[in-house]
C-alpha cells in the first residue's frame, strides 16, 4: 500500500511570499487532516476533511492559510502571504474514515523555512 | 483549554526499559494514541488506549487510567533504532481530533 504523498520535501520562501503544499492520500481514505508541526513540539492539527468537505479548520489562521480538496483525493494546503512563525513542517495525514481508532497514517511532510 | 505533558527527553543504554508518562487535560476523550517519530521522518503510530489497562504490542507497552487522565508508554529491550521523539495524543472525538503532546525525545546509548 503506498503511503500519503506530499511534496515539495523542503521549501525557503520570503516572508510576504505565498507558497503551497500538496498532498496525495492513501487510496480509498476518506478523511484528510493537515498538521503544522513547529521545531520541537508535537504536530497541531488546522483542518480536517471528510471527503471534499471541511469538518474542522478551527484552528487554521483564516487570515493567511487556506486549504481544499475539491474532488475528495488529494488536497493542497496555501500560505499568502507567509510570516516567519509560519517555518514548520506541515504534515499531512489520512485516515479510512472519521471514527478509525488505529492511527492515522502521515506524510513524511513539507519543512517550510520563511527568512 | 486542552494540555497534554510529558518529560521533554529521557536517555537511556541499550537493553534498558524506558517509561514516557503521559498527563493530559482536555475537553472531550476517547482514547490516549502514542506515536514514535524519527528525525526529519513522519510520526508513525505505535499504539491506542480506549479502556484502562495495558495493551501489549512486542517490545511497546502503553498504559491508561481514565479516572487519573494518565498513560504511559513502555519501551522494553531499548535497541538503538528506538531513538526518536514519543507523541502521546488525546483523541477528543472518536477519531476525528488528535491533540499531541510536546513529545519526549528518546536517546538509546550503547
Amino acid at each position: 500500500e503506498a503511503g500519503v504523498a506530499q511534496s515539495p520535501r523542503y521549501k525557503i520562501i520570503e516572508k510576504r511570499q505565498s507558497v503551497a503544499f500538496w498532498c496525495n492520500p492513501i487510496s480509498g481514505h476518506a478523511t484528510l487532516y493537515w498538521y503544522q508541526q513547529i521545531l520541537g513540539q508535537g504536530p497541531k492539527l488546522l483542518i480536517q476533511f471528510q471527503n471534499n468537505g471541511v469538518v474542522d479548520d478551527s484552528q487554521l489562521p483564516k487570515d493567511r492559510f487556506s486549504a481544499e480538496r475539491l474532488k475528495g483525493v488529494d488536497s493542497t494546503l496555501k500560505i499568502q502571504p507567509a510570516k516567519l512563525e509560519d517555518s514548520a513542517v506541515y504534515l499531512c495525514a489520512s485516515s479510512f474514515n472519521q471514527g478509525q481508532v488505529a492511527g492515522y497514517t502521515f506524510g513524511s511532510g513539507t519543512r517550510l523555512t520563511v527568512v | 483549554g486542552q494540555s497534554l505533558e510529558q518529560p521533554s527527553e529521557v536517555t537511556a543504554v541499550e537493553g534498558a526499559i524506558v517509561q514516557i508518562n503521559c498527563t493530559y487535560q482536555t475537553s472531550g476523550f476517547y482514547g490516549l494514541s502514542w506515536y514514535q517519530q524519527h528525525d526529519g521522518g513522519a510520526p508513525t503510530f505505535l499504539s491506542y488506549n480506549a479502556l484502562d489497562g495495558l495493551e501489549e504490542t512486542g517490545r511497546f507497552s502503553s498504559f491508561l487510567s481514565r479516572s487519573d487522565s494518565y498513560g504511559y508508554l513502555l519501551l522494553q529491550e531499548l535497541q538503538m533504532k528506538d531513538s526518536a521523539s514519543y507523541f502521546c495524543a488525546v483523541d477528543r472525538a472518536a477519531g476525528n481530533k488528535l491533540t499531541f503532546g510536546g513529545g519526549t525525545r528518546v536517546l538509546v546509548k550503547p
